[in-house]
């Protein structure tokens, strides 16, 4: 595929279990970032990939968010004890710049997660 | 005070109206600027870069004032398809990577 693809696209989990959110940016972008949406808000920085290496994880909200990238491709976002607050949308973003000056991000569709 | 601040609207326009949004932002080493579009239950998509100089594409009209940093997006001759959330971008060389989003500018372009 040409976009940005990630999975699963829905998710509902019951509080307190874990989630994992998967991004396959476009082939050859080597900056990949992590957005969150709720509902009628803007989009909050969680954290930004060069490569395999995340110099910015200035937003994530709490030690139970982790996210990691292998291979300077496919990266994972977990979520470790869901809680209510935790729903959103997850939008992941790539993009061929990374140094400072970032160029066009694309996003993918997201994954919408509802933790009851 | 947030980094990048919008009023939210709703702007609601007939069609074939101008509107124009404004956007400002806090920090004075911004280096570069864009205009992303969000349609409802979608993800954001690029409208348009922000160029020093101001730059136009189409209908639309992208302008930037450094001095007092705000950006501004004008949209002439509004169509039905203009509706949508408008995003303002901005980003910072100190933070590598980091684009900062404003809330976003809601248009509604009613017949």
């Amino acid at each position: 595929g040409a976009g940005v693809s990630q999975s699963p696209s829905n998710k509902v989990t019951e509080k307190g279990k874990d989630v994992e959110l998967r991004c396959d940016p476009i082939s050859g972008h080597t900056a990949l970032y992590w957005y969150r949406q709720s509902l009628g808000q803007g989009l909050e920085f969680l954290i930004y990939f060069q490569g395999n290496s995340a110099p910015d994880k200035s937003g994530l909200p709490s030690d139970r968010f982790s996210a990691e990238r292998t291979g300077g491709s496919v990266s994972t976002l977990t979520i470790q004890r869901t809680q209510q607050e935790d729903s959103a949308v997850y939008l992941c973003a790539s993009s061929l710049e990374g140094t400072g000056i970032a160029g066009e991000l694309f996003f993918g569709e997201g994954s919408r997660l509802t933790v009851l | 005070r947030k980094e990048v601040e919008q009023d939210p609207g709703p702007f609601n326009v007939p069609e074939g109206a101008t509107v124009a949004f404004n956007c400002t932002y806090s920090n004075s080493a911004s280096q570069s600027f864009f205009w992303y579009r969000q349609d409802c239950r979608k993800e954001p998509k690029l409208l348009m870069s922000v160029y020093s100089s101001g730059n136009e594409d189409g209908r639309f009209t992208a302008q930037l004032n450094r001095a007092s940093q705000y950006i501004s997006l004008l949209i002439r001759d509004s169509k039905l398809s203009d509706s949508a959330t408008y995003l303002c971008v901005v980003n910072i060389t100190t933070n590598a990577g980091k684009s900062t989003f404003g809330d976003g500018t809601t248009l509604t372009v009613k017949p």
